[in-house]
């Protein structure tokens, strides 16, 4: 079983539209949750992170986290082309051990 | 401020030849790492740091050294290279917080062919 599970994809929605990406985790230690945009030929970029249950907002992002599912997820509002990119879904304890999922491609269409 | 800096951005090998990945970091972090990303598999953990002088092994480190002289720096030694090294190597930094937790921060990448 993997540490992270994340929604393959590829994600296509029109510009405007409320985007919904999607991650599953199987450790219930103590938690640090991430999210992480890569644009093409690009590194990952922080997006977002939180420690706790419930939602954290910044601008068209919110991350969701709720742990008595071990579900994360990242929702982003008014989608618009230059959303579109990887995303990329990780947690990781205090130590260093950080497990990333897959990622997620997605585009926003014009 | 130019946060993680990787050089070169790309690179072909032959099998056998060496080379080395080059990072820099100018957030002052004590803990660096290095990262391999392959299509469909995610980035694993090839070697950290924690420190100047103080290095350990990841989930993948076989074929590959390093060496943490400076805060700074944090470069990525193959030796031999092999087909299997082709991907795109990210380098990243981080400082912890109070708690130990704290996101990682990575540079645009090296994407190294070896043929």
């Amino acid at each position: 079983q993997k540490e992270v599970e994340q929604d393959p994809g590829p994600l296509s929605v029109p510009e405007g539209a409320i985007v919904s990406l999607n991650c599953t985790y199987s450790n219930s230690a103590f938690q640090y949750f991430m999210w992480y945009r890569q644009y093409s030929r690009k590194g990952p970029e922080l997006l977002m992170y939180t420690y706790s249950s419930g939602n954290k907002e910044d601008g068209r992002f919110t991350a969701q986290v709720d742990k008595s599912s071990k579900y994360i997820s990242l929702f982003i509002r008014d989608s618009q082309p230059s959303d579109s990119a990887t995303y990329l879904c990780a947690r990781s304890n205090t130590g260093n051990q950080f497990y990333f999922g897959t990622g997620t491609s997605l585009t926003v269409i014009p | 401020n130019a946060g993680v800096t990787q050089t070169p951005k790309f690179r072909i090998l032959k099998i056998g030849q060496s080379m080395t990945l080059q990072c820099a970091q100018d957030m002052n972090h004590n803990y660096m790492y290095w990262y391999r990303q392959d299509p469909g598999m995610g980035l694993k953990l090839i070697y950290y740091s924690v420190g100047a002088g103080i290095t350990d092994k990841g989930e993948v480190p076989n074929g590959y050294n390093v060496s943490r002289s400076t805060t700074e720096d944090f470069p990525l030694r193959l030796e031999l290279a092999a087909p299997s090294q082709t991907s795109v190597y990210f380098c990243a930094s981080r400082q912890p917080g109070a708690g130990g937790a704290s996101p990682l921060h990575f540079g645009n990448g090296t994407r190294l062919t070896v043929t």
